[in-house]
């Protein structure tokens, strides 16, 4: 099926450092969705945006719908080795019925302490 | 955020069985809920949408009598994998959509690791 186009596909970072990641789409999505996966867990919902341009923060977490519509990203500041994991961006295109979901292929973040 | 349970966390069958998995919203109803599943270092891809009180919608590719869906309440949907084979053996994961909330936004079971042997 359709799949978003999510990078970095990993990423080897030292604990402190900011994280940036992002996905983008071909078509025009009206929601983004950030979910983040421990191994063997099913995803947690981190953030959501629903209107082109929206930046929304989580504690440390900060997303943005991009105001094309095709694109978001999710930055994490000052990591700590709890944030190890995938994340995945989840979005709606504005051509798929009944709240179906697209997911990118997730960014594994590992932290070293 | 709403809770979405599964049962079982983890099941070893040997092939030829059916296996029923359950998703639950604890606090919320709901009357949609997805399944997906999810192999190792990839991505969760979408394999139903359950409504409730009406047959599932299956994604192109998935066979609908191998993988049985029920919505029969606004709380619970089942998925059966019947005549399960190795090459079943993957993580299932279910989600549901909170109608208290904005649109879309799904929040997921913790998922259901199926090992057929």
């Amino acid at each position: 099926g359709q799949q978003l186009n999510q990078s970095p596909q990993s990423m080897f970072i030292q604990e402190g450092e900011d994280v940036s990641m992002n996905c983008t789409s071909s078509s025009i999505f009206n929601t983004w969705l950030w979910y983040k996966q421990d191994p063997g867990e099913g995803p947690v919902l981190l953030i959501a945006l629903y209107k082109a341009g929206e930046l929304t923060s989580n504690g440390r977490l900060t997303a943005q719908f991009g105001i094309t519509r095709k694109d978001s990203f999710l930055n994490i500041s000052a990591s700590i080795p709890s944030d190890v994991g995938i994340y995945f961006c989840a979005g709606q295109s504005i051509y798929n019925q009944g709240g179906k979901l697209i997911f990118g292929q997730g960014t594994e973040l590992s932290v070293k302490p | 955020g709403a809770v979405v349970s599964q049962h079982p966390s983890w099941v070893i069958c040997k092939s030829g069985t059916s296996v029923k998995i359950e998703c639950r919203s604890l606090d919320f109803q709901a009357t949609t809920m997805f399944w997906y599943r999810q192999f190792p270092k990839q991505s969760l891809m979408l394999m139903a949408t359950s409504n409730e009180g009406s047959k599932a919608t299956y994604e192109q590719g998935v066979e609908k009598d191998k993988f049985l869906i029920n919505h029969a309440s606004l709380t619970l949907s089942t998925l059966t994998v019947t005549s399960a084979h190795p090459e079943d053996s993957s993580f299932y994961i279910c989600s549901a959509r909170d109608p208290r909330g904005p649109r879309d936004t799904q929040y997921f079971g913790p998922g259901t690791r199926l090992t057929v042997l």
